[in-house]
């Protein structure tokens, strides 16, 4: 059974520094990987998708890298800023359509 | 503008009731999710529809039903025999895999809770 790790599971940092948060997964029989964010209350926006045949994606201040044969994903964001405020999930996804989600990280920039 | 709408946004149980979470997207997406969320945790799949009249269990489908008789439309209904329904349900659509996996697009959730 897919089991998806983020670490750690908060984050506070000061507006302006580089971050990094992490994504391990146990069966690197994956599709393609996720990156979401969450503000309180509501529903998930994504961010990032990265299929099995990939390293990374970019976009913006964001850079999502994929090593499927360790099951690790990070997403590196840039020059952090009050906005990025937010919960950041992953998701792991099969070819049968399933996904399997991390608990996430939960990030607070100070300004 | 495409996307999904849930309804309602807050919604209240009485004990021995079931009530039905709508789900309704005008993105043409053949895929459709609905998970789960409780607090400080991540997403758990409740159940997926990846075609219209065709539906598969995800991994905490007991006490939940779900049908999908329009591509554009997957209730999730909770029956009473779901006995701990307080959360937060999300549901979510995609556009068909087995081409390049196409990224899940989420509604605003709707918040369950027990009178």
């Amino acid at each position: 059974k897919q089991e998806v790790t983020q670490i750690p599971a908060a984050l506070s940092v000061p507006e302006g520094e580089n971050l990094v948060l992490n994504c391990s997964f146990t069966d690197s029989a994956i599709y393609n990987l996720q990156w979401f964010r969450q503000d309180p209350g509501k529903g998930l926006t994504s961010l990032l998708l990265i299929q099995s045949s990939q390293r990374e994606q970019t976009s913006g201040r964001l850079n999502a890298s994929l090593d499927k044969s360790s099951g690790r994903s990070t997403l590196y964001i840039a020059a952090s800023q009050p906005g990025d405020s937010a919960t950041y999930l992953c998701a792991v996804n099969t070819n049968a359509g399933k996904s399997t989600f991390g608990d996430g990280t939960t990030l607070t920039v100070k300004p | 503008d495409g996307g999904i709408t849930q309804s309602p946004k807050y919604l209240f149980r009485k004990e021995g009731q079931n009530v039905t979470l709508s789900c309704e997207q005008n993105l043409n997406h053949d895929a459709m999710y609905w998970y789960r969320q409780d607090p400080g945790q991540g997403l758990r799949l409740i159940y997926y529809s990846q075609i219209v009249n065709d539906f598969q269990k995800g991994d905490i489908a007991e006490g939940y039903s779900v049908s999908r008789e329009k591509k554009e439309s997957f209730p999730l209904t909770v029956t009473s025999a779901q006995k701990n329904p307080t959360a937060f349900y999300l549901c979510a659509s995609s556009s068909r895999t087995g081409r390049a996996g196409q990224p899940q697009h989420f509604g605003d959730g709707t918040r369950l809770s027990i009178l």
